[in-house]
């Protein structure tokens, strides 16, 4: 069975600074890797996905993320945090295809100081 | 095109009533699913319903908790004698049938069930 791992359970940058948010999966296969963020009391939005292709994505926002095979990563970037960052922010993993459900890990909250 | 809706967002139940959770997929989307969030944890999955049809119900508990998607109206998730445990986030996915592809799921904003 999949799983996902987000080791750091809270961050916190300055404004400005760059940010990097790690995520380990585990899947025997190719995965279907999405990044998600999600703002108090809120749902969550899709921040960016990787399902082929490039290794380096971007999303929204200003994020990008990198799928690493040998490393079994997924980690997110942005080079520049804006204080409205500050969120929760949840790695999840997709198996198969079609309609499986997916599997997060338990998620990094990030604050962003002045 | 609406997203996905969730009612209501704010849920109050005493312990030993029964909840009832609503969800309405978004538009052309056959496939939802439901996802419970505890506090200071991530999303687990609990159920994947098509039309008329339990898909998947892995995730959910044996007892108390059940969903249904019929084939008018929205999805039902739901939870009798609640007890103080059950106090979660429930979030209502839904996606396209697409072969060829993973299919992307949508979030809806959520019910906050909260057990007195």
């Amino acid at each position: 069975a999949q799983s996902v791992t987000q080791p750091d359970i809270h961050i916190t940058v300055s404004e400005g600074a760059s940010l990097e948010l790690r995520c380990n999966y585990s899947y025997g296969a190719t995965p279907y890797l999405f990044w998600y963020v999600q703002s108090p009391g809120q749902g969550l939005q899709l921040l960016l996905k990787y399902f082929s292709g490039d290794t380096l994505v971007q999303g929204i926002k200003g994020f990008e993320a990198e799928f690493k095979r040998s490393q079994s990563s997924f980690n997110l970037r942005k080079p520049s945090v804006h204080w409205s960052d500050a969120a929760e922010y949840f790695c999840a993993v997709g198996a198969g295809s079609g309609n499986t459900p997916l599997v997060f890990g338990k998620g990094t909250r990030l604050s962003v100081i002045a | 095109n609406a997203g996905v809706m969730q009612n209501p967002r704010h849920l109050v139940r005493r312990r030993g009533q029964e909840a009832r959770l609503r969800c309405s997929p978004m538009k052309g989307h056959s496939h939802v699913y439901w996802y419970r969030q505890l506090p200071e944890e991530g999303l687990k999955f609990m159920v994947y319903l098509q039309k008329e049809n339990i898909i998947d119900e892995s995730g959910m508990p044996k007892e108390r908790f059940s969903a249904e998607f019929p084939k008018e109206g929205p999805s039902i998730l739901r939870i009798q004698q609640v007890v103080r445990g059950d106090s979660a986030a429930y979030f209502c996915a839904s996606s396209l049938q697409v072969v060829s592809s993973y299919n992307e799921q949508f979030f809806g904003p959520g019910t906050r069930l909260t057990v007195l």
